[in-house]
């Protein structure tokens, strides 16, 4: 299967601390992407990183990629509640043609 | 910013009847597609859509599953014959390139989804 495992499939911080969530894949990428949806809405696409990068920034958003060990990893520094939500990693496996979601982490921020 | 329209939000149908879900991608994008969420699953690819034609399905589009793109704005999702096993969230999305290496705007516009209900 090209989906890959998401980690943990829960997490519960309380604001202001950071949240990491992983993803691991099997086939070889040419991206991968990680996505957020709020209860019962479509999916936003938060950021993307290619093959060829190790770490990208956006904002409190931070992902890294080691295709050595077809993983990936989103950091969400300084939390806040409005974050609860879900997160999704999707790749885009060489030669197709469509991008493929992953289990998601349903993350909860306390206030 | 400009987003992708789905209507209905909701239908409700009996298990045997068709239905029509209906999409108005962002006006200049060429790619389009249709995925399911299953209450609390992952979401799921069902098809990708260019050039007026399947770019790729996966094993759950099966033959009651089509697509079209009737007049050039609208993109449709049919089933053909409901079964209880297809109550789910259907999202479209659109893009602006294809998702492959090398490409800008790889990223997918989504829809809020219209939530099937087959009794």
């Amino acid at each position: 299967s090209q989906q890959g495992e998401e980690d943990p499939q829960a997490l519960s911080i309380q604001e202001g601390e950071n949240a990491t969530m992983n993803c691991s894949y099997k086939t070889s990428i040419n991206n991968l992407q990680w996505y957020r949806q709020n209860s019962g809405r479509g999916l936003v696409h938060l950021i993307l990183i290619r093959s060829n990068e190790r770490e990208k920034h956006s904002g409190r958003l931070r992902v890294t990629l080691d295709t050595s060990k077809k993983s990936s990893s989103l950091l969400i520094t300084a939390s806040r509640a409005a974050d609860t939500a879900s997160y999704f990693c999707a790749r885009v496996s060489q030669g197709a043609q469509k991008l493929v979601f992953g289990q998601g982490t349903r993350l909860t921020i306390n206030p | 910013e400009p987003e992708v329209t789905q209507t209905p939000s909701h239908q409700v149908t009996q298990m045997g009847q068709e239905v029509i879900l209906r999409c108005v991608p962002i006006s200049n994008h060429l790619y389009f597609y249709w995925y399911r969420q299953i209450l609390g699953q992952k979401v799921e690819f069902l098809v990708s859509f260019y050039n007026n034609e399947i770019s790729e399905k996966s094993e759950i589009f099966d033959d009651q599953f089509s697509v079209e793109r009737p007049d050039g704005s609208n993109f449709t999702l049919k089933i053909r014959s409901t079964k209880l096993e297809d109550s789910a969230m259907y999202f479209c999305a659109s893009s602006e390139s294809a998702p492959i290496a090398g490409r800008i705007n790889e990223k997918l516009f989504f829809g809020s989804g219209t939530q099937l209900s087959v009794l």
